[in-house]
């Protein structure tokens, strides 16, 4: 089954600097790439996402890129906020299920 | 606000017994996914619904168990409950149960068994 693995871990950045956050997938087969954010105790929300037919897509301050090849997509973050701190999630669909990543505790600090 | 709903929010029960979680997908989509996270776990695929009909499995134990009705409302029973059942539990809801479609989640519910 597909396997997604999501690095860092924990990622705290100064208020206005960017994030990176980075997944690598298994199943060659996987052609749509969400990512979730999730606030403490709340419900994971989609925040952007990638299907396999383009490289990157942008939304404001948050953008994905994708390398079929390598097995892997990013998420962006620019110009980091205090309420960009989440856990950010991302995920691989092959076949009928999500398969996500360990999540990535991010901290902006003021 | 998803438009997934679920009921309740909270429920605290005792090792042993047994509990059903409900959830109300968006107006007009089809499939349900339910989703297990434990305290700072991942999110853990438990089982897919689409119109009724189980599509597809993940690591669901099998003291669980899942349908989903005519209405498209579909519950998740817990049985035997055990302290390491204690956790979030998400459903989602998307329009198809193609591989590309957009899942949204309701707020999930918060067991704790004691």
């Amino acid at each position: 089954g597909e396997n997604v693995e999501q690095h860092p871990s924990t990622l705290s950045v100064q208020e206005g600097d960017s994030a990176v956050i980075k997944c690598t997938y298994s199943d060659s087969a996987s052609n749509y790439f969400p990512w979730y954010k999730q606030e403490l105790g709340k419900r994971p929300q989609l925040i952007i996402d990638i299907r396999s037919n383009v490289g990157e897509k942008k939304d404001q301050r948050i953008a994905v890129t994708l390398n079929k090849t390598a097995k892997h997509f990013s998420l962006h973050i620019t110009e980091t906020q205090p309420e960009d701190s989440a856990v950010y999630f991302c995920a691989a669909n092959a076949g009928n299920k999500l398969t996500f990543g360990g999540g990535t505790r991010v901290l902006v600090k003021p | 606000d998803s438009g997934v709903t679920q009921t309740p929010k909270h429920l605290i029960t005792a090792t042993g017994q047994r509990v059903t979680l409900r959830c109300s997908p968006r107006s007009g989509d089809l499939s349900v996914y339910w989703y297990q996270q434990s305290l700072d776990q991942g999110l853990q695929f438990l089982i897919q619904y689409y119109n009724g009909e189980e599509r597809a499995k993940g690591n669901i134990l099998e003291r669980f168990s899942a349908q989903q009705f005519p209405d498209l409302h579909s519950e998740l029973n817990l049985s035997s409950l055990e302290l390491g059942d204690s956790a979030l539990y998400f459903c989602a809801s998307s329009a198809t149960s193609g591989e590309t479609y957009e899942q949204y989640f309701g707020p999930g519910t918060r067991l704790t068994v004691t």
